[in-house]
C-alpha cells in the first residue's frame, strides 16, 4: 500500500518560494504522484501529477528523483490565497485502493 | 462545461436513519468515485464506480453502497447512521481509459450532520 508522508504544517511569508516534500517509499512502478489543494469546506482541486523527473504547469512545479521515493511540490511566489491544505498522493487510477490522501500539509502564507 | 456538483449542500439525520447523497458528474466523465472527509483530517475513499459498475472499494461496511446511472450522475447511500458518519462527503469524477492516472474533479460536498 503506497502511503505517503508529509510535513503537518508549513509557514511561508507572501512572495517567498514554498516546498513542500513528500515520502512515497513504496510506490510502485505504476503509480503517478498526484498533488491536490484543498481550502475549508470545498473539495480538493487538483494541482499537478506527475510519473519522473520535473513537471510544471502555470501554478506549480513538481520534481521527482530518479528512485521516485519522493517528491517535491514547488509554489512560486505564494500569496496569501495560496493558504490550505495540500495532498500527495500516490496510485495509478483514482479510486483504487492504493490511493491514500493522508492529513495533507497545511500550508499558511503570512502577510 | 459543467463541473461536478453534489445534493444537498447540508443534512441532519439521526442515529439509525438512511441517508441518499447525490452527485452529477462533470460532463464527459465516466468515472465517480465518493470520499469520506471527517473534521481535520485526509479524504477517505469510499467506493468508485466505472461504467455503472463498482470499481474498487476502501474499508467501509457494506451499510456504504452506492449507484452509477447510465449518465454518469451517482448516489451515496447509507443506512443505519451513526454517529462517526458526521463528515463531510465528497464526490469525485474523472475519465478513466485502459491505464495511466487521471485527474479527478471533485465537488463542493455533501456535510451530514448525524445526531
Amino acid at each position: 500500500l503506497a502511503k505517503t508522508t508529509q510535513p503537518i504544517s508549513m509557514d511561508s511569508y507572501e512572495g517567498q518560494e514554498v516546498n513542500i516534500t513528500c515520502s512515497h517509499n513504496n510506490i510502485a512502478t505504476n503509480d503517478y504522484i498526484t498533488w491536490y489543494q484543498q481550502f475549508p469546506s470545498q473539495g480538493p482541486r487538483f494541482i499537478i501529477q506527475g510519473y519522473k523527473t520535473k513537471v510544471t504547469n502555470e501554478v506549480a512545479s513538481l520534481f521527482i528523483p530518479a528512485d521516485r521515493k519522493s517528491s517535491t511540490l514547488s509554489l512560486p511566489r505564494v500569496s496569501l490565497s495560496d493558504t490550505a491544505v495540500y495532498y500527495c498522493l500516490v496510485g495509478d487510477m483514482p479510486g483504487a485502493n492504493n490511493l491514500f490522501f493522508g492529513t495533507g500539509t497545511r500550508l499558511t502564507v503570512i502577510p | 462545461e459543467t463541473g461536478v456538483t453534489q445534493s444537498p449542500t447540508h443534512l441532519i439525520k439521526t442515529r439509525g436513519q438512511q441517508v441518499t447523497l447525490r452527485c452529477s458528474s462533470q460532463s464527459g466523465h465516466n468515472t465517480v468515485s465518493w470520499y469520506q472527509q471527517a473534521l481535520g483530517q485526509g479524504p477517505q475513499f469510499i467506493f468508485q464506480y466505472y461504467r455503472e459498475e463498482e470499481n474498487g472499494r476502501g474499508n467501509f461496511p457494506p451499510r456504504f453502497s452506492g449507484l452509477q446511472f447510465p449518465n454518469y450522475s451517482s448516489e451515496l447511500n447509507v443506512n443505519a447512521l451513526e454517529l462517526d458518519d458526521s463528515a463531510l462527503y465528497l464526490c469525485a469524477s474523472s475519465l478513466s481509459g485502459t491505464s495511466g492516472s487521471y485527474e479527478q474533479y471533485f465537488g463542493p460536498g455533501t456535510r451530514l450532520t448525524v445526531t
